[in-house]
């Protein structure tokens, strides 16, 4: 049962374009939402977050969007970089933080 | 420099062989936890613990143990490992409460090899 799917396996852009990253829930007690981004052969870096009571939040370049009504979030990268091509993982969490519940990823590949 | 530590970073074992995997931080943080990341089914947690002797099962316990006998390390431990173990394993810590705005900080991960 995957309460977290992000059902796009793979996504390339144009560097300097608009990235857009989707991720889909099933829980509706999830009360905090995460990004991170995933480079080869290293671990998770958390990029951006947002609570269930809010539904944006911006930091730099990248942008969440949260509709709970729908049950959905996306990642906003704006403009695109090259070093921006990494798996990118949205996860969500109910239990102030210890269970932490990622979906499978999408892997972004942005070209010059 | 504050980090997560995993070793080995790289493991090959043979099925049934008793292994531990360590993680320590040093960052004083009190949420720790594990995660097994496996092609197509992106990070799944195995266990977390979010203080001293507080440890909870995430999605996929079966097969591992852990203990947090002192707030920097946090061991998984594979009693009898078997194939279907083979994967890729992060550790990752937080700060309290912090972990939701800032996010958990990941340890570089160990790649695990059952034959």
């Amino acid at each position: 049962d995957q309460q977290v799917k992000q059902n796009s396996p793979s996504l390339s852009v144009q560097e300097g374009r608009i990235s857009i990253l989707n991720c889909d829930y099933t829980n509706s007690m999830f009360d905090y939402f995460l990004w991170y981004k995933k480079y080869p052969a290293e671990g998770p870096t958390f990029l951006i977050s947002i609570s269930s009571i809010k539904d944006k939040n911006e930091d730099g370049r990248f942008t969440v969007f949260l509709n709970k009504s729908a049950k959905h979030l996306s990642l906003h990268i704006v403009p695109s970089q090259p070093g921006d091509s990494a798996v990118y993982f949205c996860a969500a969490t109910y239990n102030q933080g210890g269970k932490l519940i990622f979906g499978q990823g999408t892997e972004l590949s942005v070209k010059p | 420099e504050a980090q997560v530590t995993q070793n080995p970073r790289y493991l090959i074992t043979v099925t049934g062989k008793k292994l531990t995997v360590t993680c320590s931080q040093n960052m004083n943080h009190e949420y720790m936890s594990w995660y097994r990341q496996d092609p197509g089914l992106g990070l799944r947690q195995i266990y977390y613990s979010m203080n001293v002797e507080v440890t909870d099962k995430g999605d996929v316990p079966e097969g591992y143990k852990v203990s947090r006998k002192e707030k920097r390390n946090f061991p998984l431990i594979l009693e009898s490992p078997s194939p279907n173990q083979t994967s890729l394993y992060f550790c990752a810590s937080s700060l309290k409460g912090r972990g939701l705005v800032h996010g958990y900080t990941f340890g570089s991960g160990t790649r695990l090899t059952v034959v």
